[in-house]
């Protein structure tokens, strides 16, 4: 069983629409949870972090967490073309490093 | 803040040859991350340091892989004796650790490494 699992896609929404990204992961000790977006050919960008139980809004992108079920995932409304991207599932399991799933691709239709 | 620098962006070289990849994390960050990543996969955790201390390696990491923070700093990544399958995206991150687990890594725009 991998670290942190996400479907890799891709994940097709059209322009308007809410596209939802999902991840799992292993360690129930995980505590922190991240997701990145990476455009084609570029590096990872953070755009969201949730530390606990629950929802965490910021701007069009929701974060939820449930460590019960050791399930984050990622919410993205209004879907514009520009959100077209692999978007990153990170965690950081009580060491000093993140562990990445392999990343869901998305894309938005105009 | 000038962010993370990489360099160099690009690096082609022939099987067998050694290549060093450096990396300049964001100047307050005391602790410097390396990863590879290839095509269709996650970054790949290979090693970090704090300070110039080297906390973990990947039990995956050849040991044709070597890298170093002499001075807590910047930041080297050897690999020896290269091989195809060392082809990828190299990716170094920073961050500024104040005993908190909640680690917000920032990355550089990577070294793409092709070995022919």
């Amino acid at each position: 069983q991998k670290e942190v699992e996400q479907n890799s896609g891709p994940l097709s929404v059209p322009e308007g629409a809410i596209a939802s990204l999902n991840c799992t992961y292993s360690d129930r000790g995980s505590q922190s949870f991240f997701w990145y977006r990476q455009y084609s050919g570029k590096s990872p960008e953070l755009i969201m972090f949730i530390y606990s139980n629950g929802d965490k809004e910021d701007g069009r992108f929701t974060a939820q967490l449930n460590k019960a079920s050791q399930y984050v995932s990622l919410l993205i409304r209004d879907s514009q073309p520009s959100d077209s991207a692999t978007y990153l599932c990170a965690v950081n399991n009580q060491g000093g490093k993140l562990i990445f799933g392999q990343g869901t691709e998305l894309s938005v239709k105009p | 803040d000038t962010g993370v620098s990489q360099n160099p962006r690009h690096k082609i070289t022939k099987r067998g040859q050694n290549v060093t990849f450096r990396c300049d994390p964001i100047s307050e960050h005391n602790r410097l991350y390396w990863y590879r990543q290839t095509l269709g996969q996650g970054p790949e955790f290979l090693t970090y340091f704090q300070n110039e201390a080297q906390l973990e390696k990947s039990r995956l990491l050849s040991d044709r892989f070597s890298a170093e923070r002499p001075k807590g700093s910047f930041s080297t990544l050897e690999i020896q004796r290269t091989e195809q399958g060392d082809s990828a995206m190299y990716l170094c991150a920073s961050s500024s650790n104040r005993g908190q687990a909640n680690e917000k890594l920032f990355f550089g725009s990577g070294t793409q490494l092709s070995v022919l």
